[in-house]
């Protein structure tokens, strides 16, 4: 069975500091990934994602992620953190081709904290 | 687009009360996902439609659950004769494409006394 793995659960940063939050999965087929947010009180929103091509990835507010296929890892780093990234994150994955059919399974994310 | 809808947000119910949860995904996705997510953990799958197919299952779904999407828009998710470990977040999802970004709404969160 899929799994996905992610090794920190609260992760305390000041500001200004590089983030990288780590996420394993276990599935030797093909895989699409994905790094999902959810800020306080608000709904799980699309991070970034990779299907193929370039194994490094850039999304929205500037994170970034890189799939390593031979260490079935896709983690996902920020140069300089602020405040506002104060959130949970979590690492997904889905097998378009295996027997899971599309849905998405997740990492228990690790909550990030940023001290201003 | 408005996005993903979940009503109710909060339903405080006591145990052996049966539930009822809507979701309205984005009007042009044809797929429709519920997923369960408890304190600590990530959220985890329940059960998928295309259109009004309900096409996969998860274990965690027993025979107290049932999801419906009559005419391959809305979709309802019961629970009859809750208990306590009922209790969680219940999140519905929707895509266009099997492989594609899937969009949340705000969840249901359940309680159960």
């Amino acid at each position: 069975a899929q799994s996905v793995s992610q090794h920190n659960h609260h992760v305390i940063l000041s500001e200004a500091a590089s983030l990288e939050l780590g996420c394993n999965y276990s599935y030797g087929g093909t895989v699409n990934l994905f790094w999902y947010v959810q800020y306080p009180g608000q709904h799980l929103q699309l991070l970034l994602k990779y299907f193929s091509g370039d194994p490094l990835v850039k999304g929205i507010k500037g994170f970034e992620a890189e799939f390593i296929k031979s260490k079935f890892s896709f983690n996902l780093r920020k140069p300089s953190v602020q405040w506002s990234d104060t959130a949970e994150y979590f690492c997904a994955v889905n097998a378009p081709y295996g027997g899971s059919q599309g849905n998405l399974i997740f990492g228990k994310g690790t909550k990030l904290s940023v001290k201003p | 687009d408005t996005g993903v809808s979940q009503n109710p947000r909060h339903k405080i119910t006591k145990r052996g009360q049966n539930v009822t949860f809507r979701c309205d995904p984005i009007s042009e996705h044809n797929r429709l996902y519920w997923y369960r997510q408890t304190l600590g953990q990530g959220p985890e799958f329940l059960t998928y439609f295309q259109n009004e197919a309900q096409l996969e299952k998860s274990r965690l779904l027993s025979d107290r659950f049932s999801a419906e999407r009559p005419k391959g828009s809305f979709s309802t998710l019961e629970i009859q004769r809750t208990e306590q470990g009922d209790s969680a977040m219940y999140l519905c999802a929707s895509s266009f494409l099997r492989v594609d970004e899937q969009f949340f709404g705000p969840g249901t969160r359940l309680t159960v006394l």
